[in-house]
């Protein structure tokens, strides 16, 4: 079957650092998204990585291996507004975008 | 300026009435998607539109339907809901149905079934 596993929860101080990872199982790969969603609006696109290595988008990177079937999101110079659900997706060889149940981040002052 | 717009923004009805959400767009795009979301939960596919021609996926239940008219506009309905199609509908666009094509989201609606 396939799958995207992300933890459920998590918790970080204003101006800290956090890293959200992602592990996959699919059939085929072929890119993996990262969305961010504030409560009860639309996912916005954040990233996408289809080649391993890191990709820098001022405060946010993401990450990917291909190879251990796993990526992680990285939020720097956390803001209050960076709390939100933070959804990793992967399309599989028939260009079908699995979804994982996303990461709730609460950001303490 | 507002790209995917999707009303109306909260929608309530009753156990077995017909509803109808809708989605439009200014983008142009190509696709457009259906997704179903429930609390805490990843975003499920109902349907996807490329260009006229409609996609339906396995598992969703006839119960949900969908109408595209034309481009900018697309319609969910369902015809009887019930308890547990209560959720937030997100509707998405895209330029077309490639791999690395974003998918971009409108605020979605959220429906009630009393």
């Amino acid at each position: 079957g396939q799958n995207i596993d992300q933890p459920t929860e998590m918790t970080a101080t204003e101006g800290a650092i956090v890293q959200i990872n992602c592990t996959y199982q699919t059939s085929g790969f072929n890119g993996l998204f990262w969305y961010q969603q504030h409560a009860g609006e639309a996912p916005t696109f954040l990233s996408y990585n289809v080649l391993d290595g890191l990709e820098e988008k001022g405060r946010f990177s993401s990450f990917l291996s291909r190879s251990k079937g796993y990526s992680y999101l990285l939020l720097k110079e956390l803001q209050m507004k960076d709390s939100a659900s933070y959804l990793c997706a992967v399309t599989d060889s028939n260009y079908q975008l699995i979804w994982g149940a996303g990461t709730k981040l609460i950001i303490k002052p | 300026d507002a790209m995917v717009i999707q009303n109306p923004r909260y929608q309530v009805t009753q156990f077995g009435k017909p509803v109808t959400l809708s989605c439009s767009q200014t983008l142009n795009h190509n696709v457009m998607y259906w997704y179903q979301q429930k609390s805490s939960q990843a975003p499920k596919l109902l349907f996807h539109y490329y260009d006229k021609d409609f996609n339906n996926e396995a598992d969703t239940p006839d119960n949900f339907q969908s109408r595209r008219p034309n481009t900018s506009f697309c319609f969910l309905d369902i015809r009887s809901p019930g308890l547990g199609d209560a959720a937030m509908y997100l509707c998405a666009t895209s330029t077309s149905t490639e791999v690395t094509d974003t998918q971009y989201f409108g605020p979605g609606t959220r429906l009630t079934v009393l």
